[in-house]
């Protein structure tokens, strides 16, 4: 089974800091998950990639399949960013292929 | 809007007693998946169902029991049988269960506490 770490576990920033979240794996995947888990606890899926880069507003995130790493990226972080930023990944599979990270939880100050 | 719906978003149980978290989309999605997350965890596949009238154990399965006897619905019942319940628990959904390719939506979870 993937072994899926992420840092920093707590990260603090002000307001307009630029943000980078890490995820690293152990054992080559097909995609990878970025979801985003507010406050009250539901989770919203924000990129699902397996190569190169995606950017959705002031959000990026890449991936490097040689290095086994991914990177998530704010720009222009504002305090409703804060969140919990989870990573997943998955080697194929069915259902069951999905190994979560723990989570980087993220607080932004005004 | 479509999207998926779970209730209660809180729930106390006693010592004993078997409840049962309800989830229901209204996205057309064929997957469907409870998940637990517990403090400083990553999320962990209780029950997943591909179709209706079909379910797979997940890596926690035990002391759960689920049924899918409509596309939209999968409730998970906590039976008495689970000895640490207490726990926040995700409903999510996909197309399908290409978790390669497909995105996975989830719900706003249930907080489940055993008193």
């Amino acid at each position: 089974k993937n072994e899926v770490e992420q840092s920093p576990q707590n990260l603090t920033a002000q307001e307009g800091e630029f943000i980078t979240i890490n995820c690293s794996y152990s054992v080559g995947i097909s995609a990878l998950h970025w979801l985003q888990q507010h406050p009250g606890g539901g989770i919203v899926s924000l990129f699902m990639l397996s190569s190169g880069k995606k950017k959705h507003g002031r959000l990026i995130a890449t991936i490097n399949i040689q290095e086994k790493h991914s990177s998530l990226h704010i720009t222009a972080s504002h305090p409703r960013d804060s969140a919990v930023y989870i990573c997943a990944v998955t080697s194929g599979g069915g259902a069951d292929g999905l190994t979560f990270g723990k989570g980087t939880h993220l607080i932004i100050q005004p | 809007d479509g999207g998926i719906t779970q209730s209660p978003k809180y729930l106390f149980r006693k010592e004993g007693q078997n409840v049962t978290l309800s989830c229901e989309q209204n996205l057309n999605h064929d997957a469907m998946y409870w998940y637990r997350q517990d403090p400083g965890q990553g999320l962990r596949l209780i029950y997943y169902s591909q179709i209706v009238n079909d379910f797979q154990k997940g890596d926690i399965a035990e002391g759960y029991s689920v049924s899918r006897e409509k596309k939209e619905s999968f409730p998970l019942t906590v039976t008495s049988a689970q000895k640490n319940p207490t726990a926040f628990y995700l409903c999510a959904s996909s197309i399908g269960i290409a978790q390669w390719r497909d995105t996975i939506y989830f719900g706003e979870g249930s907080w489940l506490t055993v008193v």
